[in-house]
């Protein structure tokens, strides 16, 4: 089945540690997302990638770092810089060259930090 | 500028009641699309309908239905005989030519009583 895969599906951090999520999509769509969402708000965007090797800041990338290096894969980093890690994090994808195109998400992964 | 307003917070209906989220959407551009997304409670985004923007054309799938009109800058979005497996936020988005970025309206909560 094609699609868009997230682990952990919870996760939970100690305050002052960085943690990456994981992201894999099976579309063979060329831009990826993340998305962050806090309880009962909407979607904000932290990081997308049109292509591989290259990303571009959202508006909320303070605290965040994401990689490229292959087509499937857009891993997320939270790290200690981030002031208020916790909320639920979704990835998504969609295809090159459709700009008019939907967006695909996957399940999500919920980071709490203890 | 782009922007999504979805100004009723939460509805909430007995089921098959019929229900209308308002979606009302600002942009310069002319050529543009616009997205409705469903999210239940386990989370995961779902896709529901695109509209591009040279196309007024209401569309019905179903018991869902959407009726845009560019005229007031509007896309809105009905559930007739509304069922229980109805209650989810939902989103309306926005995304101009040429651009890679959803906007999202903050969200409409529904709540489907038996």
């Amino acid at each position: 089945d094609g699609g868009i895969t997230q682990s952990p599906k919870y996760l939970f951090r100690k305050e002052g540690q960085n943690v990456t999520l994981s992201c894999e999509q099976n579309l063979n769509h060329d831009a990826m997302y993340w998305y962050r969402q806090d309880p009962g708000q909407g979607l904000r965007l932290i990081y997308y990638s049109q292509i591989v090797n290259d990303f571009q800041k959202g508006d909320i990338a303070e605290g965040y770092s994401v990689s490229r290096e292959k087509k499937e894969s857009f891993p997320l980093t939270v790290t200690s810089a981030q002031k208020n890690p916790t909320a639920f994090y979704l990835c998504a994808s969609m295809g090159f060259g459709a700009v008019g195109n939907e967006q695909f998400f996957g399940p999500g992964t919920r980071l709490t930090v203890l | 500028a782009q922007k999504v307003t979805q100004a009723q917070t939460e509805i909430s209906v007995v089921e098959k009641e019929d229900v209308t989220l308002d979606c009302v959407y600002e942009t310069r551009d002319t050529t543009y699309y616009l997205f409705w997304y469903k999210q239940p409670p386990s989370g995961e985004l779902v896709f529901l309908i695109r509209r591009n923007s040279f196309d007024e054309q209401n569309e019905i799938s179903g018991r869902y239905s959407w009726n845009f009109q560019k005229s007031t800058s509007s896309f809105n979005f009905t559930i007739t005989a509304s069922q229980v497996v109805d209650s989810a936020v939902y989103f309306c988005a926005l995304r101009k030519d040429s651009s890679y970025k959803l906007i999202f309206g903050s969200g409409t909560r529904l709540l489907v009583r038996p």
